[in-house]
């Protein structure tokens, strides 16, 4: 069965740290990968995803990830992290099938 | 941009009570989706639809049952509420296309609070 992995439940960072979430599937097929993000009241909503080529992915807001396919990894990355990026970050993976599993979910805290 | 909609942020019922949620979309999308989203355990597939009167068990539908009449709308009906259903739960759409155009887009989600 597929499953996914989130490393860290809680993190607190100040301002101008660098952030990265690590997550990690279970899955032996062609995978699409997601984060998605929920910001404090407001909808999830999608960061960034894989699907092919190229295995470093660029999102919204300055985010990144890279798949790295011989560690069945997909961890988000944020160079220098601002008070606004306080929210909770989903991992998401989607194999063969209509359902896609998503990680327990880790909540950011940036510190102003 | 797409919208999904939910018809209440807030619930509250009792024990046994009969529980409709509705959700619509405007995108005209084939998939839909009822997750609940609990601390600690991220999101949990309850049903997801393919097409109108379709219908797929996801991980945790026991307790739950859902109708889709029409496109653009998909119901989530807890046959008889009980506490242990207090919850978020959200629904989403997304297109049939995968690949690059795979996405789900979720509403704001409904608190129901069971007593």
């Amino acid at each position: 069965a597929q499953s996914v992995s989130q490393h860290n439940h809680h993190v607190i960072l100040s301002e101008a740290a660098s952030l990265e979430l690590g997550c990690n599937y279970s899955y032996g097929g062609t995978v699409n990968l997601f984060w998605y993000v929920q910001y404090p009241g407001q909808h999830l909503q999608l960061l960034l995803k894989y699907f092919s080529g190229d295995p470093l992915v660029k999102g919204i807001k300055g985010f990144e990830a890279e798949f790295i396919k011989s560690k069945f990894s997909f961890n988000l990355r944020k160079p220098s992290v601002q008070w606004s990026d306080t929210a909770e970050y989903f991992c998401a993976v989607k194999g063969g099938g209509f359902k896609t599993i998503f990680g327990a979910g880790t909540r950011l805290f940036v510190k102003a | 941009d797409v919208k999904v909609t939910q018809s209440s942020r807030y619930l509250v019922k009792r024990t046994g009570e009969k529980v409709f949620l509705e959700c619509v979309q405007d995108m005209d999308h084939e998939n839909m989706f009822w997750y609940r989203q609990d601390p600690g355990l991220g999101l949990r597939l309850i049903y997801f639809s393919y097409d109108v009167k379709m219908k797929e068990k996801g991980d945790i539908p026991e307790g739950y049952s859902v109708s889709r009449e029409k496109k653009e709308r998909f119901s989530l009906i807890l046959e008889s509420a009980s506490t242990n259903q207090t919850s978020m739960y959200l629904c989403a759409s997304s297109p049939i296309l995968a690949g690059e155009y795979d996405e789900q887009y979720f509403g704001p989600g409904t608190r129901l609070t069971v007593t």
